[in-house]
């Protein structure tokens, strides 16, 4: 149990266009899902927290405007990268917390954005 | 600031061995932590949780929580060359929330 997928797994998009990458729990519930960034060589980036239902929580230095967050049920969160530009291009990475007491977080398979 | 300290590696261990893979935090309130495995280019997997002190077994893999120290351990047994990949070591800030997450620790194991 405890699968999470995304939706595309890699994107490649024009600079000035938008993006919607679909993070989605396929065998539990996630009140709380998470979005991270990745550039090469270095750990992961806590972009925004995401709870189902109100409004992200978005990490210091990460743009609202630019990174739209939607939690609109509890298996299905979304993440929008408008106007993205090549400085963009990363590895993004979501991640859900099932609804079983405990903290793990299960993460799905990432989407690879190139921004040309 | 709340951090989770890894040495990058590489840690080089011979096939069969046993690496050990090590952690501190400095957040004391931090009451879970975590083992994820990421392969190159693949998002990470989670290996191991531990929430209290001492040691926790699952298969070839031991985690190792010490609180008062601040420090947390993952010993792989029979290392195997499918183990290589980055290690990441995380811990919640206190509430479960979020996680925080080391740099990671890259095995590499040898034949």
């Amino acid at each position: 149990g405890a699968v999470v997928s995304q939706h595309p797994s890699w994107v490649i998009c024009k600079s000035g266009t938008s993006v919607k990458i679909e993070c989605r729990s396929l065998d539990f519930q996630a009140t709380t899902m998470f979005w991270y960034r990745q550039f090469p060589k270095q750990s992961l980036m806590l972009m925004a927290t995401s709870n189902e239902g109100s409004k992200a929580t978005y990490e210091q230095g990460v743009e609202k405007d630019k990174f739209l967050i939607n939690h609109a049920s509890l298996t299905l969160s979304t993440l929008t990268v408008t106007s993205a530009h090549p400085e963009d291009s990363s590895f993004y990475i979501c991640s859900a917390r099932a609804n079983r007491g405990l903290d793990e977080q299960y993460f799905g398979p990432g989407t690879r954005l190139t921004v040309t | 600031q709340k951090e989770v300290e890894q040495n990058s590696g590489p840690l080089s261990v011979p096939e069969g061995a046993i690496a050990s893979l090590n952690c501190t935090y400095s957040d004391r309130v931090s009451q879970s932590f975590f083992w994820y495995r990421q392969y190159s280019g693949k998002s990470p997997e989670l290996i191991m949780s531990i929430y209290s002190n001492g040691d926790k077994e699952d298969g070839r893999f031991t985690a190792q929580l010490n609180k008062a120290s601040q420090y947390v351990s993952l010993l792989i047994r029979d290392s195997q060359p499918s183990d290589s990949a980055t290690y990441l070591c995380a811990s919640d800030t206190g509430g479960g929330n979020k996680l925080t997450f080391g740099t990671g620790t890259q095995l590499k194991v040898e034949l």
